[in-house]
Parts: C-alpha cells; sequence; structure tokens
C-alpha cells in the first residue's frame, strides 16, 4: 500500500531557485495539506484543499504556491527559495478535516 | 502564537516513570487528535477524542478530551523505551484546516 508519496526526499536548492515538491496519494481522500516542520514548531500548514479544485492558505503561506491538479495529486512549488524555506516538508491527506490524516515520509529541503 | 499550545516541550524521564501532556487552546474544537513521530517518519495517529470529557484508553496511554472541547492531555503509565518520540496534538478548524501544536519530545531511558 503506497498512502501518500512524496518526491523527492532531499533536495539542496540555491537562494533564488524554484522547485517543485510532488505529493499522490491512492486512498481517494479529498482534503490534502502541506506543512513545514522545523524545530520547537511542530508541524506548520502552509496551504490545504479541501476538495478537487479548491485550495486555501494555511498559517505560513508566504513564498509558496500549490496546486490540486486531481483528486490524487497535491504539489508545492517555491518561486524563488530563501535559506528561511530550508525545513522538512510534509504531505498528508485525509477523508475529511476531523478523520485520521496520513502523512509522507517528508522532504527535507536545504536552501543556500 | 500557535492555536495550539503543547507542554511540557521536552521530557526525560526513567523507564518505568508515568508522564503527561498537555494540549491547550483558546478555540473549540470539534475533535482533537494526537499523533506520534519517530525521527526520518511522518506523524501517524495515536487516537482521536470527539465529545467533551471523553477518556480514550490505548493499552498505557490514556486521553483525555476537556469538558469545553479546548484542551485535551495524554498520560502514559509505566513509560518505556518504546515510547520515546515527538507527540503532537492537532485539531481541525475553520473551513477544513487540521493544525498542530508545537509537540513534546518524549525521551525514556533505560
Amino acid at each position: 500500500n503506497a498512502g501518500v508519496t512524496q518526491t523527492p526526499k532531499f533536495q539542496v536548492l540555491k537562494t533564488g531557485q524554484s522547485m517543485t515538491l510532488q505529493c499522490a496519494q491512492d486512498m481517494n481522500h479529498n482534503s490534502m495539506y502541506w506543512y513545514r516542520q522545523d524545530p520547537g514548531m511542530g508541524l506548520r500548514l502552509i496551504y490545504y484543499s479541501a476538495s478537487e479544485g479548491t485550495t486555501d492558505k494555511g498559517e505560513v503561506p508566504n513564498g509558496y504556491n500549490v496546486s490540486r491538479l486531481n483528486k490524487r495529486e497535491f504539489s508545492l512549488r517555491l518561486e524563488s527559495a530563501a535559506p528561511s524555506q530550508t525545513s522538512v516538508y510534509f504531505c498528508a491527506s485525509s477523508v475529511i478535516q476531523d478523520s485520521e490524516a496520513f502523512f509522507g515520509q517528508g522532504t527535507r529541503l536545504t536552501v543556500v | 502564537t500557535q492555536l495550539l499550545e503543547q507542554s511540557p516541550q521536552f521530557l526525560s524521564i526513567q523507564e518505568g516513570e508515568n508522564l503527561t501532556v498537555y494540549c491547550n487552546s483558546s478555540s473549540v474544537f470539534s475533535s482533537l487528535q494526537w499523533y506520534r513521530q519517530e525521527p526520518g517518519e511522518g506523524p501517524v495517529l495515536l487516537v482521536t477524542v470527539v465529545t467533551g470529557g471523553e477518556v480514550k484508553k490505548l493499552k498505557r496511554l490514556t486521553f483525555q478530551f476537556g469538558d469545553a472541547r479546548k484542551d485535551s492531555s495524554l498520560h502514559i503509565t509505566a513509560a518505556q523505551p518504546g515510547d520515546t518520540g515527538l507527540y503532537l496534538c492537532a485539531g481541525g478548524i475553520g473551513g477544513n484546516k487540521l493544525v498542530f501544536g508545537a509537540g513534546t519530545i518524549l525521551r525514556v531511558k533505560s
């Protein structure tokens, strides 16, 4: 069972470069989320998508964009990476808002 | 300021001791979830509490949801080294947003 798959697992970017983090789930979930995790900060919500075709900002959306390509896929784009975006990024999905969230294994991003 | 405040941030105890982790908010949640995360992995759900005053037990772990649905606690009895990890509470709020607390790092020494 694949569950939630994130790619890549590791990435190093130079300041100003752009990249897209990919996320796909095979559980037919409606809601998908992107979080970043920094030491002492827990998981902070960047963007979420309640259903296919909708996206909304979370707690820390600045510097990011997202696309809910279809029900399975939810990508996160950094247009011009900054050192402050160095973090571990997690994609998650759930059937609905209050149901169990399933997480990918994370992408460790370093911006130099 | 995080919507969900967890305490303590870090806990280091000996095997066999008991501990309690708290999750507090000024907001009312329809439900709260507790997750456990190990290094290099994503969080995994332990339990969801839905009803104010609800108590759920999972082996040595006891979860409680406050009567006003603004707070929750996780109590571990006779902690074991295998309980080591990051414990996170999470709640759904305002239109499909699932937000997390900062987490409690638990280390159980043998």
